[in-house]
């Protein structure tokens, strides 16, 4: 089975402060995405990545920059968190850059900032 | 307009009862469709995807409809582990806001 990982379940930060989400995938994966999930929005896309050291914006990228240095990893920076960060953090992989396939989840980071 | 919309719900239905759920969206031009799953603080995981013709998995059909730009979700028989939100997601990467079902005995 495919495994995606992320380092955190619940999270807590200050404002200001420059947060770190970790995502690691098990099955050589192409792609990776970082979402996050907020009541009534749903998922929105916040960067994405087809390769190593290659990203792309996603819907919301503001706030976040992401990192891929190995196929297997992809984090999520917020170079200063602010309340409105708060949220849900999901991480996912898929194998190819085909539309058709499907998305691996991780468990999820919920992000606090107070 | 939202790329993809769905009915937020609750759907509450009783044990037994068929439910559908739909899901537009607004790019003509979308070629992939999916259902997703999630459980109460737990990630997505996908249901089905949705292919032109149609499909089914045992009490679950899914459909496309190009001419008027939605999918559907029916579900037959319903049992109290149906409860979750299902997702649609457009081209892998847009989802919508999800279709909260209930089941209850």
């Amino acid at each position: 089975d495919v495994k995606v990982t992320q380092s955190s379940r619940y999270l807590v930060k200050r404002t200001g402060e420059k947060v770190f989400l970790e995502c690691v995938q098990d099955m050589d994966h192409e792609n990776m995405f970082w979402y996050r999930q907020d009541p009534g929005l749903g998922l929105r896309l916040i960067y994405f990545s087809y390769d190593v050291k290659m990203k792309e914006k996603g819907d919301i990228p503001e706030g976040y920059s992401v990192s891929r240095e190995k196929k297997e990893r992809f984090s999520l920076i917020l170079e200063s968190a602010s309340t409105n960060q708060t949220s849900m953090y999901l991480c996912a992989s898929s194998f190819s850059r085909g539309f058709s396939e499907k998305l691996f989840f991780g468990s999820g980071t919920q992000l606090s900032v107070l | 307009r939202k790329e993809v919309e769905q009915d937020p719900g609750p759907f509450n239905v009783p044990e037994g009862a068929t439910v559908a759920f739909n899901c537009t969206y607004s790019n003509s031009a979308s070629q992939s469709f999916f259902w997703y799953r999630q459980d109460c603080r737990k990630e997505p995981k996908l249901l089905m995807s949705v292919y032109s013709s149609g499909n089914e998995d045992g009490r679950f059909t899914a459909q496309l409809n190009r001419a008027s730009q939605y999918i559907s979700l029916l579900i037959r028989d319903s049992k109290l582990s149906d409860s979750a939100t299902y997702l649609c997601a457009v081209d892998k990467l847009v989802f919508g806001a999800g279709t909260i079902l209930r089941v209850k005995s």
